[in-house]
């Protein structure tokens, strides 16, 4: 099983849309979680942290499930500038050792 | 906002030739990374830095990888005798300490092209 797997894509969706990425983790000693989010030939940026009770940010929100080994994203009322790949990314240790594991990426297009 | 710069953008090389790709990263950070992404797939961990030494590496980083801190702003990534396959972008990073250890600023990239 992969360290970090994401649905496959691409998704293409108009604007307005909702739109959900999932992602699973096969290793259980994963600390913490993110989403990060990547433009064409642009460097990794972060866009949330995904904590246990689930949390929000505006339009997007990002779900944990431990005991699945699963987390997820949401972006409501998509715009066209959500336009992007969307990385699920996990860390199995902090500190020094903070590793960050990538999934493959899902790419997202929302057309007008 | 601070960032983590990268040195060159683009290099193109020979197969067989060294490069050294520069990075400076955020000025209070305390931990450093290379990453690389090869065109179309996806971002990989190399290596992490602390204390002026490698804390973790992964099975990419062999002993063709080094990476140096020389002075108090620059982290280096040298590639000894480029293959073809070392083409991809390299990534930097940095993140700070406490609960922001985990949280990656990473720089623009630096394309390496190997011919």
């Amino acid at each position: 099983r992969k360290e970090v797997e994401q649905d496959p894509g691409p998704f293409n969706v108009p604007e307005g849309a909702t739109v959900a990425f999932n992602c699973t983790y096969s290793n259980s000693a994963s600390q913490s979680f993110f989403w990060y989010r990547q433009d064409c030939r642009k460097e990794p940026k972060l866009l949330m942290s995904v904590y246990s009770s689930g949390n929000e940010d505006g339009r997007f929100t990002a779900q944990l499930n431990r005991a699945s080994q699963y987390i997820s994203l949401l972006i409501r009322d998509s715009k066209l500038s959500d336009s992007a790949t969307y990385l699920c990314v996990v860390v199995v240790a902090g500190g020094a050792n903070s590793k960050l594991t990538f999934g493959k990426g899902i790419t997202l297009s929302v057309r007008p | 906002e601070p960032e983590v710069t990268q040195t060159p953008s683009h290099q193109v090389t020979q197969m067989g030739q060294e490069v050294i790709l520069r990075c400076v990263p955020i000025s209070n950070h305390l931990y450093f990374y290379w990453y690389r992404q090869i065109l179309g797939q996806k971002v990989e961990f190399l290596v992490s830095f602390y204390n002026n030494e490698i804390s973790e590496k992964s099975e990419i980083f062999d002993d063709q990888f080094s990476v140096e801190r020389p002075d108090g702003s620059n982290f280096t990534l040298k590639i000894r005798s480029t293959k073809l396959e070392d083409s991809a972008m390299y990534f930097c990073a940095s993140s700070g300490s406490g609960s922001g250890a985990n949280v990656l600023t990473f720089g623009a990239g630096s394309r390496l092209t190997v011919l």
